[in-house]
């Protein structure tokens, strides 16, 4: 079975330009998830979605930040104008309702910001 | 709002021995999940081991366990006889069991060091 896939792996920017991450998550989960975590920090929630619906983007900085899942299977978040605050590696993962519970993480993709 | 709290920043054992982890979690719901989750040096995160709040016998896996203590809020991990590959940030985390807050809360984690 494929995991989580990620892609880009690794993204630097200047200040001021737009970057996008997309994520294919295990085929059959429903609940897809983005986080950030900065270095030597956990995971910090950005958004989730359950099939196509957003069910929390209350972290997410709506300003600069917007994320997809147009048809409930893969998404992309997109950062527009980044910031050097932004400097983070961007996860995504999908849950397994069934079985355990646990959340299936991707590789990340790692963005820095100069 | 779920809180999670790992206190201990890094941890240095030798190979064999016995290490425990500590985790205190806030929540205001009544079921919810426990897990501790593992990222190698590669960045890869992965799943330990789960406890159901709604459970009185702490959960264990291979060489992990979980000492749960909820009137303390507190859901530690222990690694037994480790290894030099247990060597990792270990983080802690919580979710509710309202299929609406499918929201996971994570620590900051806690690096441990396994040592010859």
């Amino acid at each position: 079975e494929a995991g989580v896939t990620q892609s880009p792996r690794y993204a630097v920017l200047q200040e001021g330009q737009a970057v996008s991450f997309w994520c294919d998550p295990i085929s059959g989960h429903d609940t897809l998830y983005w986080y950030q975590q900065p270095r030597d920090q956990g995971p910090q929630l950005l958004v989730y979605f359950r099939d196509e619906a957003v069910i929390d983007n209350s972290q997410l900085p709506s300003d600069r930040f917007s994320a997809v899942r147009p048809k409930g299977t893969n998404s992309t978040l997109k950062i527009q104008s980044a910031k050097q605050g932004d400097t983070a590696t961007y996860l995504c993962a999908s849950l397994d309702r069934t079985n355990t519970g646990q959340l299936y993480f991707g590789e990340g993709s790692k963005l820095t910001v100069l | 709002a779920q809180k999670v709290t790992q206190t201990q920043t890094s941890i240095s054992v030798v190979e064999k021995t016995t290490v425990t982890m500590d985790c205190v979690y806030e929540t205001r719901d009544s079921s919810y999940f426990l897990f501790w989750y593992k990222q190698t040096a590669s960045g890869e995160i992965v799943f330990l081991i789960r406890q159901d709040s709604y459970k009185k016998e702490n959960a264990t896996v291979g060489h992990y366990s979980l000492n749960f203590q909820k009137p303390k809020s507190s859901i530690g991990l222990i690694i037994t006889a480790t290894q030099i590959e247990d060597s990792a940030v270990y983080f802690c985390a919580m979710r509710g069991h309202n299929t609406n807050t499918g929201k996971l809360t994570f620590g900051d984690g806690t690096v441990l060091t396994v040592k010859p």
